[in-house]
């Protein structure tokens, strides 16, 4: 079974410096999809970024950008410049490829420091 | 992005009772829908994935006779917490992919909170 692990329950940044956060799964599939999202207090989840396990380039989104080492089953999240309203809860999740499977990880509460 | 609506967004009610929750789809076909549950400052727990047209799929250790997934048309699914207790109380949160997105693309509803007295 799927399985998606992210081993900080809670980070803190201060504003304007970077963070990174850190997630691992477990998959048998060669053929799948990595996601970063976002759960403000609002508990909308909102795509912070997306990665196709069949890409070897890192996916970039301004100053969201991720580690994907796939071998190692590794996708961090690297947020540069850290502003006031990157504060939420972080979940890494996976998808397989049929996309009838979507798993999430435990979730990383990220605080940011004026 | 495409829209996916979930009502209602807050539902009280007494123990015993039935809730139903609706998850639409309002631009676009969701064939597939997942039903979360979340607790407090807890990650998404998957409760079942439903097919339109097809029985919900169950993950391991949630009651299909408890929580009732109906997905009979491309653009609604529905969740129906029935004989509802207190244990129940949560956020249940939608989402869905389908024809015309890529596989993997989901959109998530904004979520039902679910508070039983």
């Amino acid at each position: 079974a799927q399985t998606v692990t992210q081993s900080q329950p809670e980070m803190s940044v201060q504003e304007a410096e970077t963070v990174t956060l850190s997630c691992t799964y477990d998959t048998s599939e060669s053929d799948y999809y990595l996601f970063w999202y976002k759960q403000p207090p609002s508990r909308q989840m909102i795509l912070v970024i997306r990665q196709e396990a069949y890409k070897q380039q890192n996916a970039t989104e301004n100053r969201f950008s991720v580690n994907f080492q796939k071998a190692a089953k590794s996708f961090s999240l690297k947020i540069s410049d850290s502003q006031l309203g990157d504060a939420a809860m972080y979940f890494c999740a996976y998808i397989s490829n049929t996309g009838n499977q979507f798993y999430f990880g435990t979730g990383t509460s990220l605080t940011v420091i004026p | 992005g495409a829209v996916v609506s979930q009502h209602p967004s807050w539902v009280i009610c007494k123990s015993g009772t039935s809730v139903k929750i609706e998850c639409r789809s309002l631009d676009f076909q969701a064939t597939t829908m997942f039903w979360y549950r979340q607790f407090p400052k807890q990650s998404l727990m998957l409760m079942a994935t439903s097919n339109e047209g097809s029985k919900a799929t169950y993950e391991q250790g949630v009651e299909k006779d408890k929580f009732l997934i109906n997905h009979a048309s491309l653009t609604l699914s529905t969740l129906t917490v029935t004989s509802a207790h207190p244990e129940d109380s949560s956020f249940y949160i939608c989402s869905a992919t389908g024809t015309g997105r890529d596989t993997g693309e989901l959109f998530f509803g904004e979520g039902s909170r679910l508070t039983v007295l």
